[in-house]
């Protein structure tokens, strides 16, 4: 079946533009994240969702990132006033399951690199 | 807080020899820990985990908690063995955030 996708796969904004990347992740899936990766380096958490409640956004760098799962299922990452530390290669995952006691796979979409000039 | 170390960015063996990826980590309690490889123009997938206690395409890994290393080994390394390795850990307490290393490259020649 189809895994998670992202879009756009590449995103060149100038510095100070706003930018929305999509994450669909796999249909049923409940949890969802976001990591940011930056070039040479692992990739580091965001963000977690657990169907639409945003659980965790300790890693998210400055208030100019706001993610959302309005329905449970689509998610949006916006950086507002993009600046050039922002040029990343950013990852989506989903899950099956929350964190209640089980452990799930994460399934990683594709990724999103964002370079900003 | 939570740690992962991977020291070599870079590994190129030979076919046929065996390859060794190290890992360590630093978490003040039972941590669960993870491979991830991407290949070229792939996306980041799960190799193997530590509780799985599996082998998968070859590929080993033994969590010691007295080094807090979870190298991962492969006796006879393959072409298609070429590709980016991240080593993971997942605390217990907050158990889904994934902690990345910064990745080996490794490289096989024929």
């Amino acid at each position: 079946g189809a895994g998670v996708s992202q879009s756009p796969r590449y995103k060149v904004a100038k510095r100070g533009q706003d930018v929305a990347l999509r994450c669909d992740p796999i249909s049923g899936h409940v949890s969802l994240f976001w990591y940011q990766q930056a070039l040479g380096q692992g990739p580091e958490f965001l963000t977690y969702f657990q169907n639409e409640a945003q659980l965790d956004k300790s890693g998210l760098p400055s208030d100019r990132f706001f993610a959302e799962r309005p329905e449970g299922s689509v998610s949006t990452l916006k950086i507002q006033r993009t600046q050039q530390e922002d040029s990343a290669v950013y990852l989506c995952a989903s899950s099956l399951g929350s964190w209640s006691g089980g452990s799930y796979t994460q399934y990683f979409g594709p990724g999103t690199r964002l370079t900003v000039l | 807080a939570q740690r992962v170390t991977q020291p070599e960015k870079l590994l190129s063996v030979f076919k046929g020899a065996p390859v060794e990826l190290k890992c360590n980590y630093s978490y003040s309690g039972s941590p669960e820990l993870f491979w991830y490889v991407q290949y070229s123009r792939q996306r980041l997938q799960l190799l193997l985990r530590h509780i799985s206690r599996e082998s998968i395409k070859g590929f080993t890994a033994d969590l010691n908690k007295g080094e807090t290393s979870f190298h991962l080994k492969k006796p006879f390394a393959q072409e298609e063995d070429s590709a980016m390795y991240y080593c993971a850990l997942r605390g217990r307490s907050n158990d889904y955030k994934l902690s990345f290393g910064a990745g080996t490259t490794v490289t096989v020649r024929a």
